[in-house]
């Protein structure tokens, strides 16, 4: 595998279960994002992590809970999510400190959610 | 609010003609722009990007201008291809970093042959 792999790539859930997606990064990169992207709205940065550390949320509801056990690594831990959380979850990756000019983030090809 | 704006949700130009995509945007703290594409069960990936203290990076067939005053940028891809049929992203980031990007809402592409 090479580049920025997730899994799965569809998922249904009802509202009352849990589940988990899977990103994985084949670059050497120390940098690992989540981003959300609803129908008809632009791409929406959810949580940084860098060096297995979490730097950034941006205020996301605590039904989605990220972990990063290593570099290489993210995961979205999902639970009694709301229909409108149905939205395409995309995975990214990053050299840190980012460096203007380098290429900027690579994505996986994303998660497609769909809650009932 | 959003702070950076692609207004034309779709553009259809004819193979081998100049495409023009925009993107505005509304923060002046933003230092750092850049050009994503996307096609269809792929995530997106990078094109080209500019430092604000540029107003111009070429990239082969890509070109991206940047405006500060007017707070505008724009995508020129020239000669037009089939392949280039995506979505466009445009993308800011702050100086502090740029793994905080500020993305607009993206614009399909279809070139025509």
């Amino acid at each position: 595998e090479t580049g920025v792999t997730q899994t799965p790539r569809h998922l249904v859930m009802g509202m009352t279960n849990k589940k988990s997606l899977k990103c994985e990064q084949h670059l050497g990169h120390n940098a690992m994002y989540w981003y959300k992207q609803s129908a008809k709205k632009p791409l929406e940065l959810m949580f940084v992590y860098n060096f297995k550390e979490q730097t950034e949320n941006n205020s996301v509801p605590s039904r989605f809970s990220p972990e990063c056990p290593n570099s290489s690594h993210l995961f979205l831990h999902l639970h009694t999510l709301q229909p409108e959380d149905s939205a395409l979850y995309l995975c990214a990756s990053s050299q840190d400190p980012l460096i203007a000019g380098e290429g900027s983030q690579y994505f996986g090809p994303g998660t497609r959610l769909t809650v009932t | 609010d959003q702070q950076v704006k692609q207004n034309s949700p779709s553009l259809s130009v004819q193979e081998g003609r100049i495409s023009i995509l925009n993107c505005d945007y509304t923060n002046s703290m933003f230092d750092y722009f850049l050009w994503y594409k996307k096609y269809p069960a792929e995530g997106p990936t990078f094109l080209i990007s500019i430092s604000s203290i540029k107003d111009k990076n070429e990239d082969g067939r890509f070109t991206v201008f940047l405006n500060k005053s007017a707070k505008h940028l724009s995508l020129h891809i020239v000669p037009s291809q089939p392949g280039d049929s995506a979505v466009y992203f445009c993308a800011a980031s702050y100086p502090e970093g740029a793994q905080k990007l500020v993305f607009g809402q993206g614009t399909r592409l279809t070139i025509n042959p």
